[in-house]
């Protein structure tokens, strides 16, 4: 079975600053990883995945994550907060080999700060 | 393109009434998601559905649920009697399930907030 836990379930960061939330998996077989992001009282939209290709993955509004598998971890950063990145953002992991089921994180609620 | 369409987007209703809730994936898709958010066991799969067919069911919380796909454009979560406990946000989403293709993208619904009182 697989699994995924974000450590924070708040982070707070100054605008322009760095954003890291943190992901670490547990997985029998190779995962496919993604990170989600939900505004408020909106639906999810996928920020990007890791489909075992490329280990740093690059996504929508200048996020991206770095699959490391020695450290099962999938965190997700962002160079510089801006204040629309305030939401909240879903880890989720899923088998390899053509599986649809996701399995989501508890979700860590970013805040962004002037 | 519309996304995928919820309704209602939000149900206030009594403890033992019947509660359906209604979903119209993206046109084409061939893979449905039904699953609830609640603060408590945050995002979880209840069923989900490949070309209208029901595939894991595992997450339905109990005989009072649920699900059905009468056709590739629509489908529906019921659950009778309703509990105070079922208040929570439920989301559809849907994807197109490609033969040969390892994963593929599911694009939600904005939601539908149950409160049950």
């Amino acid at each position: 079975a697989q699994s995924v836990t974000q450590l924070g379930s708040h982070v707070s960061v100054s605008e322009g600053a760095l954003v890291l939330l943190r992901c670490n998996y547990s997985s029998s077989v190779p995962p496919y990883l993604f990170w989600y992001v939900q505004y408020p009282n909106q639906g999810l939209q996928l920020l990007l995945k890791y489909t075992s290709a490329a280990t740093l993955v690059k996504g929508i509004n200048g996020f991206e994550a770095e699959f490391k598998k020695s450290e099962t971890s999938f965190h997700l950063t962002k160079p510089s907060a801006h204040m629309s990145d305030a939401a909240e953002y879903f880890c989720a992991v899923t088998r390899g080999g053509g599986g649809n089921k996701l399995t989501f994180g508890t979700g860590t609620q970013l805040k962004v700060e002037l | 393109d519309a996304g995928v369409i919820q309704s209602p987007r939000h149900e206030v209703t009594e403890m033992g009434q019947e509660v359906t809730l209604r979903c119209k994936p993206i046109s084409g898709h061939n893979s449905l998601f039904w699953y609830r958010q609640t603060m408590m066991r945050g995002l979880e799969l209840l069923i989900y559905f490949n070309n209208n067919v029901p595939i894991d069911d595992s997450g339905m919380p109990e005989d009072r649920f649920s699900a059905k796909m009468p056709n590739a454009s629509f489908s529906t979560l019921k659950i009778q009697p309703s509990e105070p406990r079922d208040s929570a946000v439920y989301f559809c989403a849907s994807s197109l399930k490609v033969s040969g293709k390892m994963y593929n993208e599911q694009f939600f619904g904005p939601g539908t907030r149950l409160t049950v009182l």
